[in-house]
């Protein structure tokens, strides 16, 4: 199986700072036909988890644009460009290339 | 819009079995995957498995084969979920979502069980 790996897990950010958070997969997420399924999800405190960002670097339908998302092969980043209180939660990378699908450990934001 | 209403909560004894609903709204239900997540309280989320409710065919996770079961009802746009001879590490936030195949995009609300003697 491919193993997921994100760094860090735990993220204490000052209001209006930057965030970035890596996912590594221990193998190339490219799919033969080209495409790379590696989506981005958030989980708010008591919520189910919304998806922002997918196949690596495409913003859904009502996410802001300071979310952003980058990367290719294994290397993967999710960058928020200016921190705002609403972004607190934990943050889930996704890939869906092979099989079974599988999601990072989760990355916890935190104001400081 | 896309909705997806997961049945209530529930708890069961160890040993016994528990089936959720995931009824689907706003799309074409035939024509996404409907996928299963669970989350153990203060943990991650753990794919399980899902179903094509176009052909009824279905994935689980090996850690879940021969427990979980997902099957659907197309004339209602509903999937279903059944997880039999539970254990207290099964208590846990079970999660519908449809996926476009493993791409996952909306979440149900999800379903919390508590497996407890």
């Amino acid at each position: 199986d491919v193993v997921m790996t994100q760094s860090p897990l735990s993220l204490p950010v000052t209001l209006g700072q930057p965030a970035s958070i890596s996912c590594r997969s221990s193998q190339s997420l490219v799919y033969s036909g080209g495409d790379t399924y590696l989506n981005w999800f958030q989980q708010r405190p008591g919520q189910s988890p919304r998806r922002l960002i997918y196949k690596v670097s495409n913003r859904d339908s009502g996410v802001p644009d300071r979310f952003s998302g980058s990367g290719s092969g294994t290397d993967f980043t999710l960058k928020i460009s200016r921190v705002e209180a609403e972004d607190v939660g934990v943050y889930y990378c996704m890939q869906g290339t092979h099989w079974p699908p599988r999601f990072g450990q989760g990355t916890k934001l935190e104001i400081k | 819009q896309v909705q997806l209403v997961q049945s209530g909560a529930e708890v069961k004894k160890p040993g016994a079995s528990v089936k959720v609903s995931c009824k689907a709204s706003g799309y074409s239900f035939t024509g996404y995957y409907m996928h299963w997540v669970r989350q153990a309280p203060g943990q991650g989320l753990e794919w399980m498995g899902w179903i094509n409710p176009n052909s009824g065919g279905t994935s689980y996770a090996q850690k879940f084969q021969g427990r979980v079961t997902v099957t659907r009802d197309t004339s209602i746009s509903t999937a279903y979920m059944e997880l039999s001879r539970l254990r207290s590490d099964d208590t846990a936030v079970y999660y519908c979502a449809r996926g476009e195949g493993s791409s996952i995009d909306y979440w149900g609300q999800g379903t919390l069980v508590t497996v407890s003697s």
